[in-house]
């Protein structure tokens, strides 16, 4: 089955710095990624989605995320973090066959610090 | 279009107590879907409704029902509430069950259960 590791449990930066958030998945072939964010008390909302094609994917909010099949990897980036970034961000995967069920990671917490 | 809205937003129940949440979805989606969040564990999907008619369960069923009431609406229903189903509930839509869909989310409903 497939699986999702969010390795950052928290990060902290500041405004204004770069961020990086990573996601790795365990599948054997290339599965669907997304990454979604969940602002305090919200639900959950689409950030980003990587299908095939180009590696680099741009989102919503400045965002974007590269994928990288040697590593297994889906890392979430942003050239310069504003204070309302601040958030939950749940990296997910969806394999073909798995009955379209979106499977999440644990999420990263981001805080910025002005 | 308000989007996917979910009530209550909170909810205290004591032990053995029963309770329906409410989800409804104003963008002609065709599926619907139940999830729990809990710290650490990300999103676990409970139940899902591929169309109206139709439901299926998720990785966490144990405990819930499910009622597909129309296209718009998708209720979870707890018959006998339990501690271990403290939690924050989201409900999602997608327009069709189709792999690689966005999940639209709304904002959640807050459950203790006593």
């Amino acid at each position: 089955a497939q699986s999702v590791t969010q390795p950052d449990i928290h990060i902290t930066v500041s405004e204004g710095a770069s961020l990086e958030l990573r996601c790795n998945y365990s599948y054997g072939a290339t599965p669907y990624l997304f990454w979604y964010v969940q602002s305090p008390g919200q639900g959950l909302q689409l950030l980003l989605k990587y299908f095939s094609g180009d590696t680099l994917v741009q989102g919503i909010k400045g965002f974007e995320a590269e994928f990288k099949r040697s590593q297994s990897s889906f890392n979430l980036r942003k050239p310069s973090v504003h204070w309302s970034d601040a958030a939950e961000y749940f990296c997910a995967v969806e394999v073909t066959g798995g009955g379209n069920k979106l499977t999440f990671g644990t999420g990263t917490q981001l805080k910025v610090e002005l | 279009n308000a989007g996917v809205t979910q009530t209550p937003k909170f909810q205290v129940l004591k032990t053995g107590q029963s309770m329906t949440l409410q989800c409804a979805q104003d963008m002609n989606h065709n599926s619907m879907y139940w999830y729990r969040q809990d710290p650490g564990m990300g999103l676990r999907l409970i139940y899902y409704s591929a169309s109206e008619g139709t439901t299926d369960k998720g990785e966490v069923p144990n405990g819930y029902n499910v009622s597909r009431l129309n296209k718009r609406e998708f209720s979870l229903r707890l018959e006998s509430a339990a501690p271990s189903q403290t939690s924050v509930y989201f409900c999602a839509s997608t327009r069709q069950r189709e792999i690689g869909e966005t999940q639209y989310f709304g904002p959640g409903t807050r459950l203790l259960v006593l």
